[in-house]
């Protein structure tokens, strides 16, 4: 079966800018996570959602960070302002049930 | 403050020959525990876990080990094949919520 997609998979943008990452999880995946990867570091945990309700948002880094799951399914990531200190890889990762994490392949995000 | 230590960046083994890659921990509030392989370009690839009530975990040529009382953690690789050469990651997460807490990586470069 499919695996976690995302899309796009490579997003350059300018500081200050709007962007929006999205994440199809696997079918039938009732968790659904937000990772970002930086040069040389092991993924850090953004946000989980279980359902369409953010069960766990303590690693957004601040405010212009957020994140949707409006049909308990696709999930939208969205940074406001964008700074280039928020270049790295975004992973996103659904799970059955809530040990094991699937992760997709990222969108590597480049601020400049 | 990093909760999650893989202290050995790489690691070159002959082909053949065990792997063996270290992780330490130091929240005892941990109790599961995931090994996490991953290409360049890719998402990190679930490999195998083991749960705190245990202290050994097979799946082929993979093993892993679970020391509670050092907060250690290790994941052999027998025989070790050049396809094995990947980043790995060790991951903990407590019961309490499923945020997945990630080591750096080990680099284990396999050579024929």
């Amino acid at each position: 079966g499919a695996g976690v997609s995302q899309t796009p998979s490579n997003k350059v943008t300018e500081k200050g800018k709007y962007v929006e990452l999205r994440c199809d999880p696997i079918s039938g995946h009732t968790a659904l996570y937000w990772y970002r990867q930086s040069l040389g570091q092991g993924p850090e945990f953004l946000i989980y959602f279980q359902g369409t309700g953010a069960a766990d948002d303590s690693g957004l880094p601040n405010d212009r960070f957020f994140a949707v799951r409006p049909e308990g399914s696709v999930s939208t990531l969205k940074i406001q302002r964008t700074e280039r200190g928020d270049s790295a890889v975004y992973l996103c990762a659904s799970s059955p049930t809530g040990h094991e994490q699937f992760f997709g392949p990222g969108t590597r995000l480049t601020v400049l | 403050d990093q909760q999650v230590k893989q202290n050995s960046p790489s690691l070159s083994v002959q082909e053949g020959r065990i792997s063996i890659l270290n992780c330490d921990y130091t929240n005892s509030m941990f109790d599961y525990f995931l090994w996490y392989k991953k290409y360049p370009a890719e998402g990190p690839t679930f490999l195998i876990s083991i749960s705190s009530i245990k202290d050994k975990n097979e799946d082929g040529r993979f093993t892993v080990f679970l020391n509670k009382s050092a907060k250690h953690l290790s994941l052999h690789i027998v025989p070790s094949q050049p396809g094995d050469s990947a980043v790995y990651f060790c991951a903990a997460s407590e019961n309490s919520g499923y945020a997945l807490n990630f080591g750096k990586g080990t680099s284990l470069l396999v050579t024929p």
